[in-house]
């Protein structure tokens, strides 16, 4: 149980473009869903918080405007990049929580390559 | 200090051996303790979830957690090479709105 699907896995665009991540929790509803992002040989950098039907709580430094986060239903969030340049390349991963007291549980990541 | 330290290493280990990971706090008030483990090019899988202190086991695997220290711990038994990943620890206060401090991972290698 508990599994998290992302969408895409891997993702190769121009300079310029926005590019939407997904996120679903495929057999539990998520009151609360995160996205992370991770740099080479280091730990998670949470970047946002989304509860369902609100708005992303943002991070210290993370540009709201340039990373749209939302969170319309318990099993689907999304992440959109806007206007991609080559410094947003990472890698990307969300999690999805089903309450406060329980764990959070990752999807398998998005390799963001912005050429 | 970091809130978190967990030593990166790498380890290296014969297959069967008994491994041994260790993160240390400073934060007292944390509650609640985790451990993930990531493959490369992979989001983490959920380990071990602890609620306080004490001990839980699940297969080859047992998680400690000594809050009077600020030490928690990750024990493998009978390692196997497929158990080579990195391994993350992470602790949260109680609270809804308390984010995830995260340990830098220790990257494992079992040797067949």
């Amino acid at each position: 149980g508990a599994v998290v699907s992302q969408h895409p896995s891997w993702v190769i665009c121009k300079s310029g473009t926005s590019v939407k991540i997904e996120c679903r929790s495929l057999d539990f509803q998520a009151t609360t869903m995160f996205w992370y992002r991770q740099f080479p040989k280091q730990s998670l950098m949470l970047m946002a918080t989304s509860n369902e039907g609100s708005k992303a709580t943002y991070e210290q430094g993370v540009e709201k405007d340039k990373f749209l986060i939302n969170h319309a239903s318990l099993t689907l969030s999304t992440l959109t990049v806007t206007s991609a340049h080559p410094e947003d390349s990472s890698f990307y991963i969300c999690s999805a929580r089903m309450s406060s007291g329980q764990p959070q549980h990752f999807g398998d990541g998005t390799r963001l390559s912005i050429l | 200090q970091k809130e978190v330290e967990q030593d990166p290493g790498p380890l290296s280990v014969p297959e069967g051996a008994i491994v041994s990971l260790n993160c240390t706090y400073s934060n007292s008030a944390f509650q609640y303790f985790m451990w993930y483990r990531q493959y490369s090019r992979k989001g983490p899988e959920l380990l071990m979830y602890t609620y306080s202190s004490g001990n839980k086991e699940d297969g080859r695997f047992t998680a400690q957690v000594d809050k009077s220290s600020k030490y928690i711990s990750l024990f493998i038994r009978d390692s196997q090479p497929s158990d080579s990943a990195t391994y993350l620890c992470a602790m949260k206060e109680a609270g809804n709105n308390r984010k995830l401090i995260w340990g830098l991972g220790t990257s494992l290698a079992v040797n067949p």
